[in-house]
């Protein structure tokens, strides 16, 4: 079974800082990563879905690169706001199907 | 408005009983997902449908059932076989390969 793994675990921040979270996975047969951000109480919501090597995805203040060689992707969040605090998860999809493996989560709460 | 309804939000369950946990989804998907959430890890993959009347193992199907009669429904049965039931469980679509997965917003089942 593909293993995904998320550092850290969780992260307290000031209102402003930047910040960044990493994604590991296996690098064989690799055929996509997604990020999503989980806030309390809500479904969990698609940030990005890269596929190729060197990709680099921005949404407003968020941004992810990737590096399917290695088998890592970063998430950065500048600048961060209290409205960030969330769950953020990884999961890669191995092979043919869309079958996602998730990571435990990087838990950010932004304090004002 | 489009998306993935869960109900019940909550349940709790005798050991020994069988409960069902609905899924509906107006999307137009054909893709749907069963996970479960246990505290400190990633979200794991219980059962997954790719198209009506087809449906395959997760990574965790033992003393899971389901069912994909209609497009829109993906029910979720936990069974008394099932030795830990106590989780959170989320369900999710995708309309296509390598898509992002939009989820409900999940049901706790806790066993008494």
């Amino acid at each position: 079974i593909l293993n995904v793994e998320q550092s850290p675990q969780s992260l307290h921040v000031q209102e402003g800082d930047s910040t960044n979270f990493t994604c590991s996975f296996p690098s064989s047969n690799f055929y996509a990563l997604h990020w999503y951000r989980w806030e309390t109480a809500k479904s969990p919501e698609a940030l990005f879905v890269m596929t190729l090597n060197g990709d680099e995805k921005k949404k407003g203040r968020i941004s992810a690169t990737l590096n399917t060689k290695e088998g890592y992707s970063y998430l950065y969040i500048k600048g961060s706001q209290p409205e960030d605090s969330a769950t953020y998860l990884c999961a890669a999809v191995s092979g043919g199907y869309n079958k996602l493996i998730f990571g435990a989560g990087t838990r950010l709460a932004v304090h004002p | 408005d489009g998306g993935i309804t869960q109900s019940p939000k909550y349940l709790f369950r005798k050991e020994g009983q069988n409960v069902t946990l609905s899924c509906e989804q107006n999307l137009n998907h054909d893709a749907m997902y069963w996970y479960r959430q246990d505290p400190g890890q990633g979200l794991r993959l219980i059962y997954y449908s790719q198209i009506v009347n087809d449906f395959q193992k997760g990574d965790i199907a033992e003393g899971y059932s389901v069912s994909r009669e209609k497009k829109e429904s993906f029910p979720l049965t936990v069974t008394s076989a099932q030795k830990n039931p106590t989780a959170f469980y989320l369900c999710a679509s995708t309309g296509e390969g390598h898509g992002e997965l939009f989820f409900g917003e999940g049901s706790r089942l806790t066993v008494l």
